[in-house]
Order: C-alpha cells, then sequence, then structure tokens
C-alpha cells in the first residue's frame, strides 16, 4: 500500500491554465516536502510544510498543508511550459524516519 | 559549486552479475542516502549515513544489497546477484547535517539487469 497517493497521476494543460495537484495520507506527518524531477535527473526540493494549516507560496506556485497534516496540496497558476515535470511529495512521519516518497504527478504543459 | 555526482550514468549487466554504483556527495556534507526509484514510481530510501557510519539501513530489501561510505565522504552500493527486478534508477542525496535537512539529489544511476 502507498503511504502518500497523489492525484492526478498524470496531467495535460495548456499554457496559462490552473492546475491543483493533490498528496494524500491516512496518516499524520511531521513535514511534508514538494519535489519537481526533470528527465535524467535527481528530484529538486521545491518547499517543506511544518505545521497544519500552513501555506507556502513560491511565485506562481501555492502549497498547503493540511490542518490535521495528513495531506497536501500544490496550486500552479498560469501554468508555462517550463513547469513540465515530474512533481513529487515526500513526507517524514516522525523523527529521524526515512522520506516516504508519493509515486508523482507528471505534469504537461503545452504551448 | 559542484553538486552531488553519480557514476557511471547507465549500467547494463546480466543477471547473476555482481555491480557497484558510486556517489559523491556535497564537500562538507556529513548526511548521505540512497534510494531506489522504478519506472512509475517515486524514489524508495534505502539506506542512510551519517558520516561513515550506517544510521538507518532498514530500506535495504535483502542481504543482496550493501552500501559503504568507509570515509565519511564517497559512498558505493554493492548490489550481489542482481536480478532482473533490480532494474531502476538508483538515486544518491546528501545533506550538511542531520537527516531534517534538506537533501541535495545527484542525477542517478539508471541500472538495467538483462
Amino acid at each position: 500500500t502507498q503511504l502518500l497517493e497523489q492525484s492526478p497521476q498524470f496531467l495535460s494543460i495548456q499554457e496559462g491554465e490552473n492546475l491543483t495537484v493533490y498528496c494524500n495520507s491516512s496518516s499524520v506527518f511531521s513535514s511534508l516536502q514538494w519535489y519537481r524531477q526533470e528527465p535524467g535527473e535527481g528530484p529538486v526540493l521545491l518547499v517543506t510544510v511544518v505545521t497544519g494549516g500552513e501555506v507556502k507560496k513560491l511565485k506562481r506556485l501555492t502549497f498547503q498543508f493540511g490542518d490535521a497534516r495528513k495531506d497536501s496540496s500544490l496550486h500552479i497558476t498560469a501554468a508555462q511550459p517550463g513547469d513540465t515535470g515530474l512533481y513529487l511529495c515526500a513526507g517524514v512521519l516522525a523523527g529521524n524516519t526515512p522520506l516516504v516518497f508519493g509515486k508523482g504527478t507528471r505534469l504537461s504543459v503545452i504551448a | 559549486g559542484a553538486g552531488v555526482s553519480q557514476t557511471p550514468s547507465n549500467k547494463v549487466t546480466e543477471k547473476g552479475k555482481y555491480v557497484e554504483l558510486r556517489c559523491d556527495p556535497i564537500s562538507g556534507h556529513t548526511a548521505l542516502y540512497w534510494y531506489r526509484q522504478s519506472l512509475g514510481q517515486g524514489p524508495e530510501f534505502l539506506i542512510y549515513f551519517q558520516g561513515t557510519g550506517a544510521a538507518d539501513d532498514s530500506g535495504l530489501p535483502n542481504d543482496r544489497f550493501f552500501a559503504v561510505r568507509p570515509e565519511g565522504s564517497v559512498s558505493t552500493l554493492k548490489i550481489q546477484r542482481t536480478e532482473r527486478g533490480d532494474s531502476a534508477v538508483y538515486l544518491c542525496a546528501s545533506s550538511p547535517g542531520t537527516s531534517g535537512d534538506t537533501q541535495y539529489f545527484g542525477p542517478g544511476t539508471r541500472l538495467t539487469v538483462l
């Protein structure tokens, strides 16, 4: 069973559209991270959220951590072709336990 | 500055052979992690080093997998008697201090077992 479920698995949109991707779990996480991964490269950290209800913005990207710290969302405004990639969420359950990753959402933004 | 580097970038081997995958972390980073990413999946934790010692090896799937970091810098992931199911991208990451720090990933080694 997957501890972190990401949806949708695939998303193809036109440049300029808005989108939201989700990361859900039945477990509580002490922190949650979002990464972007491009083909042939390792994941690159975008943001870390640690407080329930926390909202962080990174230019056109808005990240939210659920109040119960079981879920998170990533919203992209006015998507651009450069946003294309695999978006991964990853969480830490407690203490020094290893990062657990979801399967990712593969986003394609068409010009 | 230089990021995490991994060699080789691609490795093709036959079932039953032994392989070694190398990771050069960012200079000065004390923590080093190995992950495995199968097609269509997110990275899966294998092992975490703090300095020279393996602080957590709970993700190693079986005793065919072993990793070392003898001088607290470069690490080698060793896989004995490779199986087709071992085919994946093996990612290495390093971080400055404890397991809570930001992890910086290398580009990975794509292992194909024929």
